[in-house]
Parts: structure tokens; sequence; C-alpha cells
């Protein structure tokens, strides 16, 4: 069964500054991969994510995560953050098989926190 | 273009209650639908999914319940709610290969 470990609760950065968000999974079939980001009080909503194909993808806010199967990993960076980048951030995790694809299960989440 | 409905947006209730939240989605036919919770300082925990009409699966045991009456309504119950079942509750939808999309949740306080 699959499941998400999100390493990091809280990270504190400055403005400006450069952030990695790590996330690793655990399937043992090919999976696809999410990040999405919680506003207080908000859903979420879906930062990136990876299907298929390249390995870097990329957010049009300046995010971008890669899919590395062998280290089973899905890091989540900015090189330089925004006071507005304060959030949570989640990462998920769904297996490609047709059955395993139907559970959609979700990180403990990292709370991001930019400072001025 | 697709859209999902979740409401009410807060609710407090007194413990022993019973309690009703739904979801309905527009603009597509046969989702997949989920409720997750959300407690307090802790991540989004999957409760329910649905692929289909009557078709639902639990991954937690606990007090709630949900069903699917029509493909794009999803409920989730409980005849007695608990203190424990505080917390912010979110249905999303999903289609073949896609991510999710959520509704803006329900902040449940039981009291």
């Amino acid at each position: 069964a699959q499941s998400v470990t999100q390493l990091d609760s809280q990270v504190p950065v400055f403005e400006e500054a450069p952030v990695e968000l790590r996330c690793n999974y655990s399937s043992s079939v090919s999976v696809y991969l999410f990040w999405y980001v919680q506003y207080p009080n908000q859903g979420l909503q879906l930062l990136l994510k990876y299907l298929s194909g390249s390995t870097l993808v990329k957010s049009i806010n300046g995010f971008e995560a890669e899919f590395n199967k062998s280290q089973t990993s899905f890091h989540l960076r900015k090189p330089s953050v925004h006071i507005s980048d304060t959030a949570e951030y989640f990462c998920a995790v769904s297996e490609g098989s047709p059955g395993g694809y139907n559970k959609l299960i979700f990180g403990a989440g990292t709370r991001l926190a930019v400072h001025p | 273009s697709q859209t999902i409905h979740q409401w009410p947006a807060t609710l407090v209730q007194p413990v022993g209650s019973p309690l009703s939240l739904e979801c309905t989605v527009e603009g597509t036919s046969n989702p997949n639908l989920y409720w997750y919770r959300q407690a307090a300082g802790r991540g989004l925990q999957l409760l329910f999914y649905s692929i289909g009409i009557d078709q639902i699966s639990s991954e937690v045991p606990q007090n709630l319940s949900a069903s699917r009456p029509q493909d794009r309504q999803f409920i989730l119950s409980s005849k007695k709610l608990l203190l424990s079942d505080s917390g912010f509750y979110l249905c999303a939808w999903r289609g073949p290969g896609t991510e999710a999309f959520f509704g803006q949740g329900t902040r449940l306080t039981v009291v």
C-alpha cells in the first residue's frame, strides 16, 4: 500500500531565500505524485503534478519538483520565496495501477513560514 | 467547467447529535469522490472514497459513514458525534489520470 512521508512539519525561511520541502513515498508500483498548497481555512489547491514523462515539473509561480524513482522522492523547491508563499504544503501519491489509482494518500503536511 | 460544492462552511454540534455533510460536483460524470478529515496540526486523513454510486470504501474505522446516492453527490454522516470528530472536513473529486479538486471545506466543532 502506498504511503507518504513529509520529513519536516515546519520550515521557517527568510524572504528571497531558497527552500526545499521534502517528500518521500512508498509504493511497489508506478505512481502519480502531487503537491498541493493550503491557505488558512481553505481547501487545497494543486501546485504541480507528476504523471509521466519529464521527471522535473514546474508550477507557474516558481515552484518545481523532481521525481526521483530510485530514492522514491518528490521534493519541492523554490529558489527564492516570497511572503505570500507562507502556507501549508501537502505531498500526495496514488498508484498508477487500476486498483491502486483510486486511493489518493496525503502526507502530514509541511508548514512553510516566510519571514521578512 | 467542473465545480465542487461543499456545505455548510462551519458547523457547531453538541456531542451525541447527528451529522450530515453534503458534497456535490458539477460538470463531470462518474468521478471518484473522497472525504478527508484534517485535525488541528495534522495532515489529511482519507476517510472514504467512492468510485461509483453505492460503491464506498472506508479507510479508517470510526464513528462516521458515507453514502453516494447519486453519481455526483457524496454525503458524510454520523448518528452520534464524538468530541474527537471535530476537525476540518474536505470533499474532493477526481477524474481518470488527473489530480483531485477540493471543496472549500467544513469546519466542524463538536461541543
